[in-house]
């Protein structure tokens, strides 16, 4: 069993519409949570991080801490095409800065 | 701003090859990480480097190996390729030494390897 589980989608939405993205993980030792968005064969790209539970806003983005559950989210208010990508979820290693990531979720948002 | 460089962006060798891959990172970011991406898969951590010295190793097979220079650019060796190696390779650079609880590590564009 992986560490960190995550619907692989894939997952197409109209534009305008709310989008949740959601992970869970097993470690409880877990400390930072992460998303990221890929671009096909591009590098990963930091969205946001937060450290406790609860919500943590930046724009159109709010990423979402369940700690108790095990379980964080992502969502996208007002989904623009240009949001089209795969969103990784990822945890930061207790024992180090290493990353152990989500399988993605594809999301393509229709114009 | 400058971001993390790696070389090549593609590469194409045959079974039982070897493969170099590069890694410039951040300017003053003293951390590089490798990770491993499979067609459709999540990213693998490999291994990591801190102030030149291995900090952290994953599923790396025996067959690679890495380091990191005193320039703190790493180098990726790869050794009796096989098809399964084919994948995009990253490399990401953090500043570690900063005593923050948390630093953001910043990816490269990656090496497609395709073994044939």
């Amino acid at each position: 069993q992986k560490e960190v589980e995550q619907d692989p989608g894939p997952l197409s939405v109209p534009e305008g519409a709310i989008v949740s993205l959601n992970c869970t993980y097993s470690n409880s030792a877990f400390q930072y949570f992460m998303w990221y968005r890929q671009y096909s064969r591009k590098g990963p790209e930091l969205l946001m991080y937060t450290y406790s539970s609860g919500n943590k806003e930046d724009g159109r983005f709010t990423a979402q801490v369940d700690k108790s559950s095990k379980y964080i989210s992502l969502f996208i208010r007002d989904s623009q095409p240009s949001d089209s990508a795969t969103y990784l979820c990822a945890m930061s290693s207790p024992t180090g800065g290493k990353l152990i990531f989500g399988q993605g979720t594809e999301l393509s948002v229709k114009p | 701003a400058a971001g993390v460089i790696q070389s090549p962006r593609h590469l194409i060798k045959e079974k039982r090859e070897t493969a170099t891959l590069k890694c410039y990172p951040i300017p003053r970011h003293d951390t590089v990480y490798w990770y491993q991406q499979g067609p459709g898969q999540d990213p693998q951590f490999l291994i990591s480097f801190y102030e030149k010295m291995q900090s952290d190793k994953g599923s790396i097979p025996d067959r690679f190996s890495a380091q990191q220079f005193s320039d703190y650019h790493s180098e990726l060796n790869m050794s009796s390729l096989e098809l399964g190696d084919s994948a995009l390779y990253f490399c990401a650079s953090s500043l570690d030494g900063s005593g923050a609880p948390y630093t953001e590590a910043f990816f490269g564009q990656g090496t497609r390897l395709t073994v044939v």
